[in-house]
């Protein structure tokens, strides 16, 4: 089944303790991207990658990291999460990029930061 | 900056009606506009993507249009049914010195009344 997955789905924790979530796609996507999403602000773009070792920012990149070693995976690295972090954050990928094709999503991993 | 409204936030409706969905972005030079559902709980699912060339896109019971001179989209559901019910995001993609930018409206959240 063509998907996106992302792990964690839930994830608590503290002030400065590093954290990755993961995405993996298998549809063999060339584009990929990170989402939060927050009341009132609805979905900004954090970074996203045009294919493999090519990353660039979007929206709100800070406090953020990414990289693509390989296309199917592109994780998320929150090097000392603050609360303002805590979010719902989605994945997602196209086979070619937004500008032509259409976006798959994940199921989202939430995080709560103390 | 590309700024992207849905309104009404909220909307309700009895089953079986007609309604429409408005989206409107305040920078023409978009590559394309899409439309995807959102359930509680989970990703985004998308609905239709129509280009800056075309006009409209139909899928089944939605149908989508674009008016990129007057910076508005509509998605239109026709004879609604109680699984319509979800949030509807508008998103537009432009294009900054060759890189790729999404950006999303907050949504209309819209119930079915059976």
């Amino acid at each position: 089944e063509a998907q996106v997955t992302q792990n964690p789905r839930y994830l608590i924790t503290v002030t400065g303790k590093k954290l990755t979530v993961t995405c993996s796609q298998n549809m063999n996507h060339e584009y990929m991207s990170w989402y939060r999403q927050d009341p009132g602000l609805g979905l900004r773009q954090i970074y996203y990658s045009m294919n493999v070792e090519v990353t660039d920012k979007g929206d709100v990149p800070e406090g953020y990291k990414v990289s693509r070693k390989e296309k199917r995976n592109f994780p998320l690295i929150l090097e000392s999460p603050s609360p303002n972090q805590t979010s719902l954050y989605f994945c997602a990928s196209s086979l070619t990029g937004t500008a032509t094709g259409e976006l798959f999503f994940g199921e989202g991993s939430r995080l709560t930061v103390l | 900056k590309q700024e992207v409204t849905q309104i009404p936030a909220a909307l309700s409706v009895p089953e079986g009606e007609n309604l429409v969905l408005n989206c409107s972005f305040t920078d023409s030079a978009i590559y394309n506009l899409q439309w995807f559902r959102q359930d509680p709980g989970k990703g985004l699912t998308s609905l239709l993507l129509i280009q800056s060339s075309q006009r409209e896109q139909t899928s089944g019971r939605l149908n989508a249009s674009l008016d990129k001179s007057s910076g508005r989209s509509t998605l239109y559901i026709a004879a609604s049914q109680p699984g319509d019910s979800a949030t509807y995001l508008c998103a537009v993609v432009i294009s900054n010195f060759g890189n790729e930018k999404l950006t999303f409206g907050t949504g209309t959240r819209l119930t079915i009344i059976p």
